[in-house]
């Protein structure tokens, strides 16, 4: 079955850039999806199908592919973005994987 | 746009069924863009998908392997909702479940319900 990793905790000064990362064999050809979850709510969608911001979410949020590894990146972290981050992608022998989920600080 | 409204019970006993159900808003349960989904999230932290169903000329069911043998994700056509049952649930089954559709083909889930917390207990 296929299987994605995060880092537990990433931590970022305000202001600055925070990169948080989510590794899986050849992750490059799969669709990642991201998700920011904060305490006591559901999962909201931040980026999909790699690169694609939904509807209401910061430009400061974008991700990338490459290799074994996906990228969410944040542009100038504001205190508001302090959540539990989530990737995701679709397997067709499991179904939907995530990630462990990346606890981020802004300092 | 979608909403997700989510009922059911917090406290089921061990060996009982746990039950669930997500009313649609905004969509139908019968669209075949998309598919309606079953997550949860344990005490510790982490997601985990349990299921999807999807209509496509009929209906078809993915369930995760974790919970193949006890899940069984109910279409309601007639109420435009979904619902999760879950048989056989031991305290590892505590959780708070979340129900969401998925845009079919590329499988992210653009809206959730608001969680379920559900304690398996005696």
């Amino acid at each position: 079955s296929y299987e994605v990793t995060q880092p537990l905790s990433v931590s970022v000064a305000l202001g600055q850039t925070a990169s948080i990362i989510c590794g899986g064999n050849n992750i490059a050809i799969k669709n990642v999806h991201w998700y920011q979850q904060k305490p006591g709510l559901a999962p909201v969608l931040v980026i999909y199908r790699r690169t694609y911001r939904p509807a209401g979410i910061p430009e400061r949020f974008s991700g990338s592919n490459s290799g074994n590894t996906a990228t969410l990146t944040i542009n100038g972290a504001q205190a508001g973005d302090e959540a539990d981050y989530y990737c995701q992608v679709w397997d067709i022998n499991t179904g939907a994987v995530f990630g462990g989920g990346t606890t981020l600080t802004v300092l | 746009q979608v909403q997700l409204q989510q009922s059911g019970p917090g406290l089921v006993r061990p060996s009982q069924t746990l039950s669930l159900t997500c009313a649609i808003s905004g969509d139908s349960v019968s669209n075949t863009s998309v598919g309606w989904n079953w997550i949860r999230q344990s005490p510790s932290g982490g997601l985990e998908w349990l299921g999807r169903t999807t209509y496509g000329s009929k209906w078809y069911h993915n369930y995760a392997e974790s919970v193949k043998s006890r899940l069984t994700i109910n279409p309601d056509t007639s109420k435009n909702r979904f619902s999760l049952l879950l048989n056989s649930v031991v305290p590892e089954d505590t959780a708070v479940y979340f129900c969401a559709r998925d845009v079919g083909g590329y499988y992210y889930f653009d809206s959730w319900g608001q969680g379920s917390l559900v304690a398996v207990s005696s």
